[in-house]
């Protein structure tokens, strides 16, 4: 079955730490979305990708990057000027005038 | 620019009554509504979506979404509502399609938590 796949599920990083969430997508879609969720804050959008070797900052990309060498994979990294990392973390893929299909999210912490 | 108010943060109905979840949008533009529900720790999966046509979609598990215009809603709907309903549900719009805009991009409300008691 096709889908997208986000790993690990929980994440735990120390202070100064990078980190990389993967995401890999097996749906052919072309456009793929990292989202970040707070309690009571719903989705913000982190990046987006909408062709290989190109992608653009969404609403908070600050202390984050990601890079998208292959149609299938768009892995985010949180650097350590991600001050506030801890959050749900999801993908999410797209193509044409579809809605977005996403992936079952990564749990980051902040030990 | 596009976005979503989800004018209720939670909503609570009893089981068998019906519900609404409401959603009024601002869209340059024929938008593109979609509606997404969140089990807790999971992804969103997709409700259902109106683009074009009749103004009363239906979806997944008995769900259905009226489109309003000249309101600029789209608010979710079920005449009769489960306790497995309860969930985290979501919003959104996208704006039709714009060469050089940001193509593909939804814009979500902040969702409402929907809890159905016994």
């Amino acid at each position: 079955d096709g889908g997208i796949t986000q790993s690990p599920k929980y994440l735990f990083r120390k202070e100064g730490q990078n980190v990389t969430l993967s995401c890999e997508q097996n749906l052919n879609h072309d456009a793929m979305y990292w989202y970040r969720q707070d309690p009571g804050q719903g989705l913000r959008l982190i990046y987006y990708s909408q062709i290989v070797n190109d992608f653009q900052k969404g609403d908070i990309a600050e202390g984050y990057s990601v890079s998208r060498e292959k149609k299938e994979s768009f892995p985010l990294t949180v650097t350590s000027a991600q001050k506030n990392p801890t959050a749900f973390y999801l993908c999410a893929s797209s193509k044409g005038s579809n809605g977005y299909t996403f992936g079952s999210g990564t749990r980051l912490t902040v030990v | 620019a596009q976005s979503v108010a989800q004018p209720e943060d939670q909503v609570n109905v009893a089981e068998g009554n019906p519900l609404t979840v409401k959603c009024t949008y601002s869209v340059s533009g024929n938008p593109y509504l979609f509606w997404y529900v969140q089990y807790p720790n999971r992804g969103l999966q997709f409700l259902l979506k109106y683009i074009t046509g009749d103004n009363l979609v239906k979806g997944s598990y008995g769900f259905e979404a009226e489109f309003n215009k000249s309101q600029t809603s789209f608010h979710l709907k079920k005449p009769s509502a489960l306790v497995s309903d309860s969930a985290l549900y979501f919003c959104a719009v996208r704006a039709p399609f714009d060469r050089g805009s940001t193509l593909g991009r939804l814009y979500f409300g902040r969702g409402t938590q929907l809890t159905v008691w016994p």
